[in-house]
């Protein structure tokens, strides 16, 4: 497809459960960022990926929290024995990243944590 | 916290009518950017000024910086009903990365 592609769109599980969400970013993209966006908020940087570079991780909240980028395309953000406050909606974007290039927001995975 | 501040948190406008949002932030610039959410729905970008730049116009939208206030706001004119949404203001640092801050978004509500 021609945008970025999120999935699930929507997660519902239990406390302690482990998550994988899933970001297909445009292609040609070289950037692809992960952000959490709580009800009513603004969002909130989790992690970067540029190229083959190493990820600034400087916004995971704990070390539940971990991501993934394969071949430099597709990535995965991993939340591990998730509890109630990881409920929120995680979305991901991506860019060229050739420096103050807007970013393309898929539509994110809702994650509810009973 | 690292957000910037939007005001006003909701606005509630009739069609036809101007609506004009306020975004401050802390730190220097490279750019400043703004995005729309429709409920639901990822952002959409809008508009991008660069910390050089005074004003900037894209169709119904006009967006100023004032890097010495370290504040922006953006103006939709002639607005519409299929203008609500959320808005965000997001900064881009001189980090030499397009890690972008948010603001906490203006919920814009368009009657008819």
């Amino acid at each position: 497809g021609a945008g970025v592609s999120q999935s699930p769109s929507n997660k519902v599980t239990e406390k302690g459960k482990d998550v994988e969400l899933r970001c297909d970013p445009i292609s040609g993209h070289t950037a692809l960022y992960w952000y959490r966006q709580s009800l009513g908020q603004g969002l909130e940087f989790l992690i970067y990926f540029q190229g083959n570079s190493a990820p600034d991780k400087s916004g995971l909240p704990s070390d539940r929290f971990s991501a993934e980028r394969t071949g430099g395309s597709v990535s995965t953000l991993t939340i591990q024995r998730t509890q109630q406050e990881d409920s929120a909606v995680y979305l991901c974007a991506s860019s060229t990243d050739r420096g103050g290039q807007p970013q393309h927001f898929g539509d994110g995975t809702r994650l509810s944590i009973l | 916290s690292q957000q910037g501040e939007e005001d006003p948190q909701a606005l509630s406008i009739q069609e036809g009518e101007n609506a004009t949002m306020n975004c401050s932030y802390k730190t220097s610039i490279n750019n400043l950017q703004w995005y729309r959410q429709n409920s639901g729905r990822g952002l959409v970008h809008l508009i991008l000024i660069r910390s050089n730049e005074r004003e900037k116009h894209s169709g119904r939208l006009r967006v100023t910086l004032d890097t010495s206030k370290k504040s922006s706001s953006l103006l939709i004119t002639a607005s519409r009903a299929a203008d609500t949404a959320s808005y965000f203001c997001a900064t881009a640092g001189n980090t030499g990365f397009q890690k972008l801050v948010f603001g906490t978004g203006t919920r814009l509500l368009v009657s008819p």
